[in-house]
């Protein structure tokens, strides 16, 4: 596709229930990263992904979240038994590469997380 | 150490005015030091970037003032414009140890009036 594109767009989910987000990053890129933004507050990493390599998962703040991506194509960050304070914002992104500094990297819109 | 600190959280500004917004940092690692502008509801997109082995780059209205032995760093917007009213992050990324991540500041939200 054209850019980064992520679904749903808003989510509204119950406390303790599990939601998956999906991410399909631009074509050709091999290096997909996730991010989370808090309402009014700056991006926190999340995991990053380099074709075939090991993840990096230093940003996963618990073991409630886990990320996937099959080989160079989407991925899926779930949540596991949600909790109030995981409302925010998940943004994902992608770069035509990665393992440097530099490569400009592209945002989707992002998937609205609402937990009640 | 890999914080990048932003100021000031919010900015109010006149058309035509010069919005300035700073970043500083620690790790003397980073070497890629790019903005985005984010625009409610969308996601953030690369405004422009700088290395440090440079003092200053434009890209039209836009411009990166950077001091590296002060470690810090600044976006200035020339002849700003209502259109430009957005929330803008600094970031920082670091060689090819690195996954290539950014850190990002905590952002600044920019207003220009009319």
């Amino acid at each position: 596709g054209a850019g980064v594109s992520q679904s749903p767009s808003n989510k509204v989910t119950e406390k303790g229930k599990d939601v998956e987000l999906r991410c399909d990053p631009i074509s050709g890129h091999t290096a997909l990263y996730w991010y989370r933004q808090r309402l009014g507050q700056g991006l926190e990493f999340l995991i990053y992904f380099q074709g075939n390599s090991a993840p990096d998962k230093s940003g996963l703040p618990s073991d409630r979240f886990s990320a996937e991506r099959t080989g160079e194509s989407v991925s899926t960050l779930t949540i596991q038994r949600t909790q109030q304070e995981d409302s925010a914002v998940y943004l994902c992104a992608s770069s035509l590469v990665g393992g440097n500094s530099g490569n400009t990297i592209y945002f989707g819109e992002g998937s609205w997380l609402t937990v009640v | 150490q890999q914080q990048v600190k932003q100021s000031p959280q919010s900015l109010i500004v006149q058309k035509g005015g010069i919005p300035i917004i700073n970043c500083a940092y620690e790790n003397t690692a980073f070497d890629y030091f790019p903005w985005y502008q984010q625009f409610p509801g969308k996601g953030p997109a690369l405004l422009i970037a700088i290395r440090p082995d440079v003092s200053e780059k434009k890209e039209g209205r836009f411009t990166i003032s950077f001091n590296k032995s002060a470690k810090q760093f600044s976006l200035h917007i020339m002849d700003s414009q209502p259109g430009d009213s957005a929330t803008y992050f600094c970031a920082a990324s670091w060689g090819s140890s690195n996954t290539g991540k950014l850190i990002f500041g905590q952002g600044t939200t920019l207003q220009v009036k009319p």
